[in-house]
C-alpha cells in the first residue's frame, strides 16, 4: 500500500523540549514538504527537500529543522526556539519539485500539544 | 512573492443548493493550479487540478473548476451538493520553473451542507 506515513499522531510536548515528528514515503518521490495548519491560516510551508540532501526553508522555517539524508524520509524536529508550535503538521511528497506537473500527496497528520 | 486568495472563510448551504467557491492567486508566469479537500478527520485529497489544455477540468465528486487567465483565478464549482460535501476546501498553485518548490496554498474555506 503506497503512501505517506506520519508518526505519532498525536504529540505533546513539555515546554524547552525539542521533538521530532516522523515522515516516511514508500512512493518513490523526490520532493518532500512540511507544511504547518492552524485554523484560518490554511496550509503554510515550513521546510521542503526536491532531492536527497538538499532542502530549503519555507515561509515559517524559524524553530524548526529537518534532515534528508533518505529520499523516504523527511522529518521535522520542532526546536524550543519555536514560540509557538501547538499546531498541526502536516508531511506531502511528489514526484518532482519546482517544475513538475504532478501533485502533492499528503499524510495524515501529525497534532502537536505544547504542555 | 506568490499567494492565493480564497474569498470566503465559511459557506453554509442546503443541500442541492448550487456551490462556487472563489480563488484568485498571484503570479504572472505559468502556473499549476489544485483544489484539495479535507474531509472531517481525514487526510488532504486532491479534488481537481489543471496544468494545460482545457481551462475546464473536472474532478471527483461532481465537482470542476475554471481556470480564467485573465482574471487569474480558478473557481471551484458544483451544481448540486450533498451533505457529504462538508468539508474544508484549499486552493493550491505551485509555479512552473520556480527557484523554489513551493506549492502555495489558500487559507481554506469551510463548506457546511445542511441536510
Amino acid at each position: 500500500d503506497g503512501g505517506i506515513t506520519q508518526s505519532p499522531k498525536y504529540l505533546f510536548r513539555k515546554e524547552g523540549q525539542n521533538v521530532t515528528l516522523s515522515c516516511e514515503q514508500n512512493l518513490n518521490h523526490d520532493a518532500m514538504y512540511w507544511y504547518r495548519q492552524d485554523p484560518g491560516q490554511g496550509l503554510r510551508l515550513i521546510y521542503y527537500s526536491q532531492i536527497v540532501n538538499d532542502f530549503q526553508k519555507g515561509d515559517i522555517a524559524e524553530g524548526y529543522s529537518v534532515s534528508r539524508e533518505k529520499k523516504e524520509s523527511f522529518p521535522l524536529t520542532v526546536t524550543s526556539a519555536q514560540k509557538n508550535p501547538t499546531a498541526f503538521y502536516l508531511c506531502a511528497s511528489s514526484m518532482e519539485g519546482t517544475s513538475g506537473n504532478t501533485e502533492a500527496f499528503f499524510g495524515q497528520g501529525t497534532r502537536l500539544t505544547v504542555v | 512573492a506568490q499567494s492565493v486568495s480564497q474569498h470566503n472563510h465559511h459557506v453554509i448551504l442546503s443541500e442541492a443548493a448550487s456551490l462556487e467557491l472563489g480563488c484568485n492567486y498571484s503570479y504572472g508566469g505559468t502556473v499549476n493550479l489544485f483544489w484539495y479537500v479535507q474531509y472531517p478527520g481525514q487526510h488532504l485529497q486532491l479534488l481537481l487540478k489543471y496544468f494545460s489544455g482545457d481551462p475546464l477540468v473536472k474532478g471527483i465528486k461532481g465537482f470542476e473548476a475554471e481556470f480564467i487567465k485573465s482574471k487569474f483565478s480558478f473557481n471551484l464549482r458544483k451544481p448540486s451538493v450533498q451533505w457529504s460535501d462538508t468539508a474544508e476546501y484549499f486552493c493550491a498553485v505551485n509555479t512552473w520553473g520556480g527557484s523554489q518548490g513551493n506549492l502555495i496554498f489558500g487559507k481554506g474555506t469551510k463548506l457546511s451542507v445542511k441536510p
